[in-house]
């Protein structure tokens, strides 16, 4: 059962650059999520999706943006990384159903130099 | 969403009980109590989660006092494995998920598990 799988697992970036951070699931969950972990701050969302075609801002959204084009994909993209944006980045995806729980990935390790 | 308070950190031993506190005093009757944790260089995985009934599943028992102000995160038999980050937090489920399936979280309390 792989659930969801993000890539790369972990990536060093020159600060301007362009980077896409993959996220797929295999569950049909409608609802996916991508949150940022930093030391001293726990987990923080950035974006997410309640369904295929939409996305909604979280706490933390700027510098990212996401796409919902299909059920099972939800790439994050940094248009152009700064070094603030060094963190570990966790997908996550839900049934829609009442109290469904979050699913996670095993997150991106990313470094912007 | 309602704030949540859980200790820095806690020690357990092998085999006994861990019991991980939360307060949510400001928590609203229609919000729910949910428990993840995060072991080192993992994606956070659920636990369990409830509103104002004691729950139990194969990993754990949630304790919610009546006046739904604090919860307690019962793993009856600690082992190292459970050495982890554990995170409280509350929130309101509507109808439709997606959305409001969208967890707070907080820094969590780490688990020390010790042999």
């Amino acid at each position: 059962i792989a659930g969801i799988t993000q890539a790369p697992t972990s990536q060093i970036l020159a600060a301007g650059r362009r980077m896409t951070l993959r996220c797929t699931q295999d569950m049909r969950h409608n609802a996916m999520y991508w949150y940022r972990q930093d030391l001293g701050l726990g987990l923080r969302l950035i974006h997410y999706s309640n369904t295929a075609g939409t996305t909604g801002k979280g706490e933390v959204p700027d510098g990212y943006s996401v796409s919902r084009a299909n059920t099972d994909d939800f790439p994050l993209t940094l248009a152009s990384a700064v070094p603030s944006q060094t963190s570990v980045y966790f997908c996550a995806s839900s049934d829609t159903l009442r109290g469904s729980p979050l699913h996670f990935g095993n997150g991106t390790r990313l470094t912007v130099t | 969403d309602a704030k949540t308070t859980q200790p820095t950190s806690m020690d357990c031993a092998e085999g006994r009980a861990a019991n991980l506190p939360c307060n949510h005093s400001t928590i609203s009757g229609n919000e729910y109590v949910y428990w993840y944790r995060q072991i080192h260089s993992q994606g956070p995985q659920y636990i369990i989660h409830g509103l104002k009934n004691n729950e139990t599943n194969e990993m754990a028992s949630l304790i919610i006092t009546e006046d739904r102000k604090s919860s307690t995160l019962i793993l009856p038999h600690a082992t190292l494995r459970d050495t982890a980050v554990y995170y409280c937090i509350v929130r309101v489920l509507l109808n439709y998920g997606g959305a409001t399936n969208k967890l707070i979280f907080g820094t969590g309390t780490l688990l020390a598990v010790q042999p």
